[in-house]
């Protein structure tokens, strides 16, 4: 079955300026999750959907980053304005179920670099 | 609050050799446990997961790792390390009482295998 599918692979920005990730899930994948890997950390979960709907959007800091996933199918994160310190990986993840024992699959993420 | 420690940096052993990479783990119930590993610019890739039962889980390319609940650890272990398995490996735990919790990953342990 194809991957999670993440575009683009990479991103230079100016500070302050907008930037968007697109994540295509595996299909029939009900559970999304964004998360930030800053080089030398282990990835950071920023968001995660259930369908459409958002069930943990605790670590997003939402004054500059917003995701959507319209239709419980592609997502989309954007980050406006950027700031230098948003350099990193950004990784889309997809599950079949939610459940806690369930697994998640990585796409090959987009590496962001703002300066 | 769920934590992950992976305490060193980086381990290196010779091919052929036996190898661990620790990790522990702090939740507030019981956890599932999983471990990832991460080659150069890619995505993360599932390796095996604790969830109940047996505490020795085996998964993919010969890894196997050993739940032990009273240490709170969770090691990952190849009887046999090749060359090509020289990556970045991350541990993860959720809390089992929590379906929708976060996915809480370690920093990362980076394993060198030299011929």
């Amino acid at each position: 079955e194809a991957g999670v599918a993440q575009s683009p692979r990479y991103k230079i920005i100016e500070k302050r300026q907008s930037v968007a990730f697109w994540c295509n899930p595996i299909s029939g994948h009900a559970t999304l999750y964004w998360y930030q890997q800053i080089l030398g950390q282990g990835p950071k979960l920023l968001i995660q959907f259930q369908n459409n709907g958002v069930v943990d959007d605790s670590q997003l800091p939402k004054d500059r980053f917003s995701a959507e996933r319209l239709k419980g199918v592609d997502s989309t994160l954007k980050i406006q304005p950027a700031k230098l310190e948003d350099s990193a990986v950004y990784l889309c993840a997809s599950s079949l179920v939610s459940g806690a024992n369930t697994e998640a699959f990585f796409g090959q993420g987009t590496r962001l670099t703002v300066v | 609050a769920q934590s992950v420690a992976q305490p060193e940096d980086q381990v290196n052993v010779a091919e052929g050799n036996p190898l661990t990479v620790k990790c522990t783990y702090s939740v507030s119930g019981n956890p599932y446990l999983f471990w990832y590993v991460q080659y150069p610019n890619r995505g993360l890739q599932f390796l095996l997961k604790y969830i109940t039962g047996d505490n020795l889980v085996k998964g993919s390319y010969g890894f196997e790792a050993e739940f032990n609940k009273s240490q709170t650890s969770f090691h990952l272990k190849k009887p046999s390390a090749l060359v090509s398995d020289s990556a970045l490996y991350f541990c993860a735990v959720r809390d089992i009482e929590s379906g929708y919790s976060t996915l809480t990953f370690g920093k990362g342990t980076m394993l060198l295998v030299s011929p």
